[in-house]
């Protein structure tokens, strides 16, 4: 069974420049989720989609990150303007296979974004 | 809010000591807990999991049990290889929230 993929691994841009990461869930999860993960500290969900519809997006800083999940399968999200502070590893989930538990979630590689 | 919390890192031990590393959550409810773990490089994945009060999760010779009495979910394991060397992370879900919540993390280094 293929994992999750995410694309790219690494990204390095200036200060208010934009970029996009892109995520692949495992076939037949119905729920995706972007984490947020800064060095030393643990990830910090952005926004959670099930199928195409977002379930929370409290903490997603709206004025600057988009997400979207056309289909209900990939998604994408998105930086405009990014800010020194987004530095951090963008971390992809899925989860909700067919007699998953509640909170089992299968990660991606991640999408290391480094902003100068 | 849902939270966690762990021990802060790292802890370094040599090769073939005991392990324990404390994980305390609040939550509402009756959440499950995991904890996944973190190799150089690479995603997190699910290590072990319980599901409900006084359940034993266990996997790799890693072990932790469910404690609804003190909100814990301690992290242990008997002997630990240079391999094991990783963040691990706790995380809840399923508590007052539906959003899975991870604590901080925690670096193991180990020593041959």
């Amino acid at each position: 069974e293929a994992g999750v993929a995410q694309s790219p691994r690494y990204k390095i841009i200036e200060k208010r420049q934009s970029v996009a990461f892109w995520c692949n869930p495992i076939s037949g999860h119905a729920t995706l989720y972007w984490y947020q993960q800064i060095l030393g500290q643990g990830p910090k969900l952005l926004i959670q989609f099930q199928n195409n519809g977002v379930v929370d997006d409290s903490q997603l800083p709206k004025d600057r990150f988009s997400a979207e999940r056309l289909k209900g399968v990939d998604s994408t999200l998105k930086i405009q303007p990014a800010k020194l502070e987004d530095s951090a590893v963008y971390l992809c989930a899925s989860s909700g296979g067919p007699g998953a538990p509640s909170g089992e979630l299968f990660f991606g590689e991640g999408s290391r974004l480094t902003v100068l | 809010g849902d939270s966690v919390t762990q021990m802060e890192g790292p802890v370094t031990l040599s090769e073939e000591a005991f392990l324990t590393i404390n994980c305390t959550y609040t939550a509402t409810g009756y959440p499950s807990l995991f904890w996944y773990v973190q190799y150089p490089g690479e995603g997190l994945q699910l290590l072990l999991k319980a599901t409900k009060a006084d359940d034993k999760g266990s996997n790799k010779g890693f072990e932790a049990t469910y404690r609804k009495e003190t909100t814990s979910f301690h992290l242990e394991k008997g002997s630990v290889q240079v391999s094991d060397s990783a963040v691990y992370f706790c995380a809840l879900s399923g508590g007052g929230s539906y959003i899975p919540t991870f604590g901080r993390g925690t670096s193991l280094i180990v020593h041959p």
